[in-house]
């Protein structure tokens, strides 16, 4: 089975400034990883995703990167803002596809200070 | 278009009682997954439903079992509550299987006294 290890699980940032998350997963088959943001009092949603098939894929200011040699991918946020501050989990699929589910890193907590 | 929809939103039960949670998934999802989010360890997945079968469950014991509905709809059952099970349950769904992601609900926050 699938097994992801998030980090760091705190992140402390100064608005403007960019943010890093790092995850590792270690199943070779699988081809498809998702970020999630979750908010106090909110369920998870997601922000963006990625398949094997790319190397990096960007939305404004949030972009994702992937490794599938080493088996990382990070989640990488650029001027970030007040607002970003949240917890994020990265994800990745159980049996490598579209018959399993997802696990879940163990999250990051975000905080950006004005 | 109404997103993934949880009832209760809170839900206080004694030790050895038993919870029902409900969750509708997106209309057209026909996969239904069920996580717990116990504070500060993330989200553990317990249950997976599509088509109504169950296809997968997580490192839980049995007292957590649930189904799903001929409208795609599921239910989360807990029995014999424990302590440790107070948690937020997160319910999610997804309309072509995990690789197109999922759309999560707000959760039903279950406290055991």
């Amino acid at each position: 089975g699938e097994n992801v290890e998030q980090h760091p699980s705190t992140l402390s940032v100064q608005e403007g400034d960019s943010a890093v998350i790092k995850c590792t997963y270690s199943d070779s088959a699988s081809n498809y990883f998702p970020w999630y943001k979750q908010e106090l009092g909110k369920g998870p949603q997601l922000i963006i995703d990625i398949r094997s098939n790319v190397g990096e894929k960007k939305d404004q200011r949030i972009a994702v990167t992937l490794n599938k040699t080493a088996k990382h991918f990070s989640l990488h946020i650029t001027e970030t803002q007040p607002e970003d501050s949240a917890v994020y989990f990265c994800a990745a699929p159980t049996y490598g596809g579209s018959q399993g589910n997802l696990i879940f890193g163990k999250g990051t907590k975000l905080s950006v200070k004005p | 278009e109404a997103g993934v929809t949880q009832s209760p939103t809170h839900l206080i039960k004694t030790r050895g009682q038993q919870a029902t949670l409900r969750c509708s998934p997106i209309s057209g999802h026909t996969s239904v997954y069920w996580y717990q989010q116990a504070l500060g360890l993330g989200l553990q997945f317990l249950l997976w439903y599509d088509e109504g079968e169950e296809r997968n469950r997580g490192n839980f014991p049995p007292r957590f079992s649930g189904r799903q509905f001929p409208n795609y709809s599921s239910e989360l059952n807990v029995n014999a509550l424990e302590l440790e099970d107070s948690a937020l349950y997160l319910c999610a769904s997804s309309v072509g299987g995990v690789n197109y992601g999922y759309t999560f609900g707000s959760g039903t926050r279950l406290t055991v006294v």
